[in-house]
């Protein structure tokens, strides 16, 4: 079975600065790998994803993550967050056949000005 | 229209009440999805389709029941609700890996 660690709960960040949230995944098996992003009040959007060949995998808003598969993570990374970004970011794995998402249990992303 | 619409999106149920949550989609896609948001918690799996005669459980799925009447539609039930299923429940639908997940906006349920 497939489990995910996000390892910080809160990230906190100055607005322009870099961020990097961190995700660990665990499985036997290949694996796919997302991070999804929760605004206030609404439901999760597909920020990026990772299913094959290149290892740096590019999102909307700016993001970018890189699957280190000796590390087995998928760290998320922004190199100059917005006021904008603040959210919670949830990273999930499944195994490549695709029957179903697996969740961390998420990351805060605060942006102060 | 949005792709996936959950209803309600806030309800409030006493303890011992049966409740249904709604979801249904516009997508095309066959696989459907029950999740729970806890804080602290993330996700969990409820229940997941694959089309309408097939039903599995996540990991999470007792207290719960479904129904999925439709391909677009999958319905999620508290046969009697207790204060532990307090939570955010959203509904999921996907088309394979290359299409990820598309979430509804979610339902707020209390459980008093």
């Amino acid at each position: 079975a497939q489990s995910v660690t996000q390892l910080d709960s809160q990230v906190p960040v100055f607005e322009e600065a870099p961020v990097e949230l961190r995700c660990n995944y665990s499985s036997s098996v290949s694996v796919y790998l997302f991070w999804y992003v929760q605004y206030p009040n609404q439901g999760l959007q597909l920020l990026l994803k990772y299913l094959s060949g290149s290892t740096l995998v590019k999102g909307i808003n700016g993001f970018e993550a890189e699957f280190n598969k000796s590390q087995t993570s998928f760290h998320l990374r922004k190199p100059s967050v917005h006021i904008s970004d603040t959210a919670e970011y949830f990273c999930a794995v499944s195994e490549t056949g695709f029957q179903k998402l697996v969740f961390g249990t998420g990351t805060r992303l605060l942006v102060s000005p | 229209d949005a792709d996936v619409t959950q209803t309600p999106r806030n309800r409030i149920t006493k303890t011992g009440k049966r409740i249904m949550l709604e979801c249904s989609q516009t997508k095309g896609h066959d696989r459907m999805y029950w999740y729970r948001q806890d804080p602290g918690l993330g996700l969990r799996l409820i229940y997941y389709s694959f089309d309408v005669k097939d039903i599995n459980k996540g990991e999470i799925s007792d207290g719960y029941s479904v129904s999925r009447q439709a391909q677009a539609k999958f319905s999620l039930s508290l046969e009697s609700a207790i204060p532990n299923q307090t939570a955010l429940y959203f509904c999921a639908t996907s088309g394979g890996p290359n299409y990820g997940y598309t979430f509804g906006s979610g339902t707020r349920l209390t459980v008093v």
